[in-house]
């Protein structure tokens, strides 16, 4: 198992581009999720999936759009890049829809520089 | 969900033991207490799990008292490998999401 893979691992982008960072698992988990982590700072959930088919908005989400087409992948797109989104980018996922008392297992994070 | 409170950094030298104290004075029936770890330039880790009493793994206990408005984290006989942010989160089955704080940094030295 790969378990949950990121890419890119760094990306620099101009202010107004837009991008997709790409969150793949292979532990046929249901529940997936996106979290940005500013310096100093703890995780903060962007956008969550309970399952294929199904997101949800978390504490941050404007300026972000997820779909979750399949259960193994969970993109996340920046829609015109802000250099405010400039962050670590970190996807997870657990076993069971809804179920937090899973273990969360999560990506190594894609470095993201707006200028 | 309960909000937790903890100690923005401890400092502790290779070899002692480390007890990391965290407050969730509004924690409900259902929440489970847990804790990651966070290495540098890494994805949070889970360490364990708990909801009452004692939990110990291989890696670390956890206590939870009676009222289970606190736990602590003991890490026996640190190492320098494990200097790292600890966070403490709670959380239940009914949840959408897990509320991660700004964690513990514990550094150790030798």
């Amino acid at each position: 198992n790969a378990g949950v893979t990121q890419t890119p691992k760094f990306q620099v982008l101009k202010t107004g581009q837009s991008m997709t960072l790409q969150c793949a698992q292979d532990m046929n988990h249901e529940y997936m999720s996106w979290y940005r982590q500013d310096p100093g700072m703890g995780l903060r959930l962007i956008h969550y999936s309970v399952g294929a088919g199904i997101t949800d908005q978390g504490e941050v989400p404007n300026g972000y759009n997820v779909s979750r087409s399949t259960t193994e992948d969970f993109p996340l797109r920046l829609l015109s890049a802000a250099p405010s989104q400039t962050s670590v980018y970190f996807c997870a996922s657990s076993q069971q829809s809804g179920a937090l008392t899973d273990t969360q297992y999560f990506g190594p994070g894609t470095r993201l520089t707006v200028l | 969900l309960a909000k937790t409170t903890q100690p923005i950094s401890m400092d502790s030298y290779e070899g002692q033991e480390v007890n990391i104290t965290c407050s969730h004075n509004n924690i409900a029936t259902n929440d489970y207490i847990t804790w990651y770890q966070q290495f540098p330039s890494q994805g949070p880790r889970f360490i364990i799990q708990g909801y009452k009493t004692k939990v110990t793994n291989e890696v670390a206990s956890l206590f939870i008292p009676a009222d289970r408005k606190s736990s602590t984290l003991s890490l026996p006989r640190v190492s320098l490998s494990d200097t790292a942010v600890y966070y403490c989160l709670v959380a239940n089955q009914a949840g959408t999401a897990l509320i991660f704080g700004k964690g513990t940094t514990l550094s150790v030295s030798s």
